[in-house]
C-alpha cells in the first residue's frame, strides 16, 4: 500500500538531546513537508522540500533542521535549541508544492524531559 | 495577511444536527481552500476543498460553502454521526494552489448520541 511511514510513533528525549525523527513515502511524491502539531494552534509548517537536494525554512524552522538526499525520504532532526520541542510531529508529501492535497503520516509525538 | 482564523475551537452536536464549522481569511489572492479531517492518532487527510469559482460544494453529507465577498467559508456536516467525531482544519492557499498551504487552528468536533 502506498503511504507515509513515519517513526518513532513516540520518542522521549532529555533536554539537551538531539532526535531525529523518520519520514518516508512510497508514493513518487516530488514534494514532501515537517509541520509541528500543538493543541489550538493547528498546523504549523517546519520546513519543506520540493525536489532532492533542496528544501526551505517554513514558519518555526528555528531549532529543527532536515535533509533530503533521496525522493523518499525527509528526516527531521530537533535540536536542543529548539525551546520547546515537546510537540506531536507530522509528515507529509504532495506530488509537487502547492497541489492543496496533503498527504500525511500517522505522527510523532515527541517529549521532552 | 496570511492567516486563516477557524471558528470554533470546540463544538458538540447531537446525533443527527447539523455542525457548522467557519472558517474567515484576509489575503483575497487565496484560491483554494481545503478542509481536512484528523482523527485522534492520526495524521489529517483531505476531506473536500473548493475554489472562489462557486459558492458551494456539495459531497455526500459534507458541504463546503463560500462568501467571496465575507472572505469566509464554512463546513456543513449533515446528519452528524459519531463516526463524524474528529478535529477539522480549513487551509487556504493561491496561485491555484502553486504555494503553500496555509491552515487554521482547528475545531474538535464531538458527535454525542
Amino acid at each position: 500500500d502506498g503511504g507515509i511511514t513515519q517513526s518513532p510513533k513516540y520518542l522521549f528525549r532529555k533536554e539537551g538531546q538531539n532526535v531525529t525523527l523518520s519520514c518516508e513515502q512510497n508514493l513518487n511524491h516530488d514534494a514532501m513537508y515537517w509541520y509541528r502539531q500543538d493543541p489550538g494552534q493547528g498546523l504549523r509548517l517546519i520546513y519543506y522540500s520540493q525536489i532532492v537536494n533542496d528544501f526551505q525554512k517554513g514558519d518555526i524552522a528555528e531549532g529543527y533542521s532536515v535533509s533530503r538526499e533521496k525522493k523518499e525520504s525527509f528526516p527531521l532532526t530537533v535540536t536542543s535549541a529548539q525551546k520547546n520541542p515537546t510537540a506531536f510531529y507530522l509528515c507529509a508529501s504532495s506530488r509537487s508544492v502547492g497541489t492543496g492535497e496533503l498527504f500525511f503520516g500517522e505522527g510523532s509525538r515527541l517529549t521532552v524531559l | 495577511q496570511q492567516q486563516v482564523k477557524q471558528s470554533p475551537q470546540s463544538l458538540i452536536v447531537q446525533k443527527g444536527g447539523i455542525s457548522i464549522i467557519n472558517c474567515a481569511y484576509e489575503n483575497t489572492a487565496f484560491d483554494y481552500f481545503p478542509w481536512y479531517q484528523q482523527f485522534p492518532g492520526k495524521g489529517p487527510a483531505l476531506l473536500i476543498a473548493i475554489r472562489p469559482d462557486v459558492s458551494e460544494k456539495k459531497e455526500g453529507r459534507f458541504t463546503i460553502s463560500f462568501n467571496k465577498s465575507a472572505k469566509q467559508f464554512s463546513l456543513h456536516i449533515m446528519d452528524s454521526q459519531p463516526g463524524d467525531s474528529a478535529t477539522y482544519f480549513c487551509a487556504a492557499t493561491f496561485n491555484f494552489g502553486n504555494e503553500k498551504l496555509t491552515f487554521g487552528t482547528g475545531t474538535r468536533l464531538t458527535i454525542i448520541p
